[in-house]
Protein backbone atom coordinates (compact mmCIF):
# COMPACT_ATOMS: atom_id res chain seq x y z
CA UNK A 1 0.00 0.00 0.00
CA UNK A 2 1.04 3.78 -1.13
CA UNK A 3 2.05 5.76 1.96
CA UNK A 4 0.03 8.30 0.36
CA UNK A 5 -2.90 7.24 -1.84
CA UNK A 6 -5.20 9.94 -3.94
CA UNK A 7 -8.05 9.46 -6.52
CA UNK A 8 -6.07 10.77 -9.89
CA UNK A 9 -9.40 11.88 -11.60
CA UNK A 10 -9.98 13.51 -13.54
CA UNK A 11 -13.04 15.18 -11.68
CA UNK A 12 -15.33 17.18 -14.68
CA UNK A 13 -17.82 18.96 -12.43
CA UNK A 14 -20.10 21.76 -13.63
CA UNK A 15 -19.64 25.32 -12.38
CA UNK A 16 -21.09 26.23 -9.24
CA UNK A 17 -21.59 22.26 -7.97
CA UNK A 18 -20.27 20.79 -4.85
CA UNK A 19 -17.58 18.67 -5.20
CA UNK A 20 -15.05 16.26 -2.43
CA UNK A 21 -12.55 14.56 -2.68
CA UNK A 22 -10.29 12.50 -0.58
CA UNK A 23 -6.54 11.10 0.06
CA UNK A 24 -5.77 8.40 2.39
CA UNK A 25 -2.40 7.67 4.32
CA UNK A 26 -0.98 4.52 5.45
CA UNK A 27 0.73 5.43 8.59
CA UNK A 28 -1.33 6.08 11.91
CA UNK A 29 1.32 8.03 13.00
CA UNK A 30 1.25 10.88 11.08
CA UNK A 31 1.06 14.26 12.24
CA UNK A 32 0.34 16.93 9.84
CA UNK A 33 -1.18 17.12 6.94
CA UNK A 34 -2.43 19.92 4.28
CA UNK A 35 -3.61 20.48 0.68
CA UNK A 36 -1.37 21.68 -2.07
CA UNK A 37 -2.70 22.99 -5.41
CA UNK A 38 -0.71 23.08 -9.08
CA UNK A 39 -2.09 24.65 -11.80
CA UNK A 40 -1.13 22.66 -15.12
CA UNK A 41 2.89 23.57 -15.48
CA UNK A 42 2.85 25.82 -12.44
CA UNK A 43 4.64 25.28 -9.20
CA UNK A 44 2.46 23.72 -6.25
CA UNK A 45 1.03 26.05 -3.75
CA UNK A 46 0.29 25.82 -0.69
CA UNK A 47 -3.95 25.50 -0.17
CA UNK A 48 -4.50 25.05 3.40
CA UNK A 49 -3.46 23.14 6.29
CA UNK A 50 -5.75 19.99 7.52
CA UNK A 51 -6.71 20.58 11.88
CA UNK A 52 -7.58 17.48 13.63
CA UNK A 53 -11.39 19.91 13.86
CA UNK A 54 -11.79 20.27 10.82
CA UNK A 55 -11.07 23.94 9.24
CA UNK A 56 -13.05 26.04 6.31
CA UNK A 57 -11.46 28.56 4.17
CA UNK A 58 -14.19 30.59 2.31
CA UNK A 59 -15.88 27.92 -0.13
CA UNK A 60 -12.79 25.03 0.74
CA UNK A 61 -13.17 22.70 4.05
CA UNK A 62 -10.93 20.20 5.11
CA UNK A 63 -11.58 17.33 7.26
CA UNK A 64 -9.26 14.89 9.02
CA UNK A 65 -10.31 11.52 10.16
CA UNK A 66 -7.59 9.71 12.22
CA UNK A 67 -9.80 6.47 12.39
CA UNK A 68 -9.97 5.57 9.25
CA UNK A 69 -6.78 7.76 7.77
CA UNK A 70 -7.51 9.95 5.59
CA UNK A 71 -8.10 13.28 4.63
CA UNK A 72 -10.88 14.99 2.73
CA UNK A 73 -11.26 18.31 0.81
CA UNK A 74 -14.65 19.52 -0.20
CA UNK A 75 -14.96 23.10 -2.83
CA UNK A 76 -18.34 24.35 -2.64
CA UNK A 77 -19.80 26.61 -5.55
CA UNK A 78 -17.01 25.84 -7.47
CA UNK A 79 -15.06 28.02 -9.88
CA UNK A 80 -13.98 27.47 -13.42
CA UNK A 81 -10.67 29.22 -11.51
CA UNK A 82 -10.76 26.20 -9.17
CA UNK A 83 -9.69 24.03 -11.91
CA UNK A 84 -5.77 22.28 -10.89
CA UNK A 85 -4.55 19.33 -9.43
CA UNK A 86 -5.20 18.88 -5.70
CA UNK A 87 -2.15 17.22 -3.80
CA UNK A 88 -2.25 16.00 -0.51
CA UNK A 89 0.65 16.13 2.10
CA UNK A 90 1.39 13.91 4.93
CA UNK A 91 4.30 14.47 7.70
CA UNK A 92 5.65 12.30 9.89
CA UNK A 93 8.80 11.93 11.88
CA UNK A 94 10.37 14.52 9.77
CA UNK A 95 9.22 12.48 6.44
CA UNK A 96 7.05 14.66 4.16
CA UNK A 97 5.00 12.43 1.65
CA UNK A 98 2.92 14.22 -1.34
CA UNK A 99 0.60 12.60 -2.83
CA UNK A 100 0.11 11.89 -6.94
CA UNK A 101 -2.35 14.34 -6.73
CA UNK A 102 -6.17 14.66 -7.84
CA UNK A 103 -7.33 16.39 -11.34
CA UNK A 104 -10.36 18.75 -10.74
CA UNK A 105 -11.27 20.22 -14.13
CA UNK A 106 -14.77 22.67 -13.49
CA UNK A 107 -16.86 22.96 -16.92
CA UNK A 108 -18.61 25.79 -17.85
CA UNK B 1 11.02 38.75 -1.86
CA UNK B 2 11.16 37.43 -5.05
CA UNK B 3 10.57 33.98 -3.98
CA UNK B 4 12.79 30.54 -4.94
CA UNK B 5 14.51 31.23 -7.89
CA UNK B 6 15.62 28.47 -9.90
CA UNK B 7 17.83 27.52 -13.09
CA UNK B 8 17.48 26.90 -15.83
CA UNK B 9 13.93 27.02 -16.14
CA UNK B 10 14.54 24.65 -19.09
CA UNK B 11 17.55 22.10 -19.78
CA UNK B 12 17.77 19.84 -22.47
CA UNK B 13 21.08 17.30 -22.62
CA UNK B 14 21.97 14.31 -24.01
CA UNK B 15 22.55 11.47 -22.13
CA UNK B 16 25.83 11.15 -20.52
CA UNK B 17 26.17 14.89 -20.25
CA UNK B 18 26.37 16.39 -16.49
CA UNK B 19 23.47 18.24 -15.75
CA UNK B 20 23.74 21.38 -12.75
CA UNK B 21 20.11 22.74 -11.36
CA UNK B 22 20.35 25.89 -8.96
CA UNK B 23 18.25 27.18 -6.41
CA UNK B 24 18.56 30.23 -4.27
CA UNK B 25 15.61 29.67 -1.19
CA UNK B 26 13.71 32.78 0.11
CA UNK B 27 15.93 34.41 2.67
CA UNK B 28 15.55 33.29 6.24
CA UNK B 29 14.37 30.45 5.76
CA UNK B 30 15.99 26.76 7.43
CA UNK B 31 14.74 24.39 5.21
CA UNK B 32 15.54 23.70 1.66
CA UNK B 33 13.30 20.87 -0.25
CA UNK B 34 14.51 19.28 -3.76
CA UNK B 35 11.83 17.43 -5.76
CA UNK B 36 11.16 15.57 -8.88
CA UNK B 37 8.20 15.78 -10.74
CA UNK B 38 6.81 12.99 -13.08
CA UNK B 39 3.38 11.71 -14.59
CA UNK B 40 4.42 8.63 -13.76
CA UNK B 41 5.40 9.05 -10.12
CA UNK B 42 4.23 12.21 -9.12
CA UNK B 43 5.91 14.70 -6.99
CA UNK B 44 8.54 12.79 -5.21
CA UNK B 45 11.24 14.70 -2.43
CA UNK B 46 15.04 13.55 -3.32
CA UNK B 47 16.62 15.49 -0.21
CA UNK B 48 16.08 17.85 1.93
CA UNK B 49 18.66 20.80 4.12
CA UNK B 50 18.09 22.03 7.42
CA UNK B 51 21.03 25.15 7.77
CA UNK B 52 22.40 23.97 4.54
CA UNK B 53 22.99 20.23 6.14
CA UNK B 54 21.43 17.38 4.75
CA UNK B 55 19.03 15.77 6.84
CA UNK B 56 16.94 13.55 4.01
CA UNK B 57 18.48 12.10 1.06
CA UNK B 58 16.85 8.82 0.95
CA UNK B 59 14.68 9.72 -2.18
CA UNK B 60 17.99 10.49 -4.21
CA UNK B 61 17.81 7.83 -6.46
CA UNK B 62 21.30 6.38 -7.28
CA UNK B 63 25.00 7.72 -6.76
CA UNK B 64 24.35 9.85 -10.18
CA UNK B 65 22.47 12.27 -8.25
CA UNK B 66 24.17 14.65 -5.63
CA UNK B 67 22.67 17.48 -3.49
CA UNK B 68 24.66 20.70 -2.40
CA UNK B 69 24.15 23.30 -0.03
CA UNK B 70 27.37 25.87 0.46
CA UNK B 71 25.49 28.38 2.21
CA UNK B 72 22.15 29.51 3.40
CA UNK B 73 21.23 31.20 -0.08
CA UNK B 74 22.02 28.63 -2.91
CA UNK B 75 21.86 25.16 -3.32
CA UNK B 76 22.25 22.72 -6.32
CA UNK B 77 21.47 19.39 -7.60
CA UNK B 78 23.84 17.55 -9.72
CA UNK B 79 22.70 14.72 -12.00
CA UNK B 80 26.01 12.88 -13.53
CA UNK B 81 25.84 10.97 -15.76
CA UNK B 82 22.27 12.14 -16.94
CA UNK B 83 20.38 9.15 -18.49
CA UNK B 84 16.68 9.83 -20.25
CA UNK B 85 14.84 8.08 -17.11
CA UNK B 86 15.59 11.50 -15.53
CA UNK B 87 13.88 13.37 -17.52
CA UNK B 88 11.17 15.34 -15.34
CA UNK B 89 10.45 18.63 -13.73
CA UNK B 90 13.17 19.57 -11.08
CA UNK B 91 11.30 22.05 -8.00
CA UNK B 92 13.59 23.36 -5.22
CA UNK B 93 11.43 24.32 -2.36
CA UNK B 94 12.27 26.45 0.80
CA UNK B 95 10.03 26.53 4.36
CA UNK B 96 10.83 28.42 7.82
CA UNK B 97 9.99 24.76 9.47
CA UNK B 98 9.50 21.26 7.81
CA UNK B 99 5.55 21.74 8.84
CA UNK B 100 5.41 25.54 7.41
CA UNK B 101 4.43 26.37 4.18
CA UNK B 102 6.98 24.98 1.42
CA UNK B 103 7.38 27.70 -1.64
CA UNK B 104 8.21 26.43 -4.52
CA UNK B 105 10.42 27.87 -7.22
CA UNK B 106 9.04 27.40 -10.57
CA UNK B 107 10.93 24.54 -11.28
CA UNK B 108 13.76 23.34 -13.79
CA UNK B 109 12.23 21.16 -16.83
CA UNK B 110 14.86 18.52 -17.99
CA UNK B 111 15.02 16.79 -20.75
CA UNK B 112 18.12 14.39 -21.51
CA UNK B 113 18.03 12.75 -25.00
Amino acid sequence: RKEVEQDPGPFNVPEGATVAFNCTYSNSASQSFFWYRQDCRKEPKLLMSVYSSGNEDGRFTAQLNRASQYISLLIRDSKLSDSATYLCVVYQNEKLTFGTGTRLTIIP
Amino acid sequence: DAGVIQSPRHEVTEMGQEVTLRCKPISGHDYLFWYRQTMMRGLELLIYFNNNVPIDDSGMPEDRFSAKMPNASFSTLKIQPSEPRDSAVYFCASAWQITDTQYFGPGTRLTVL
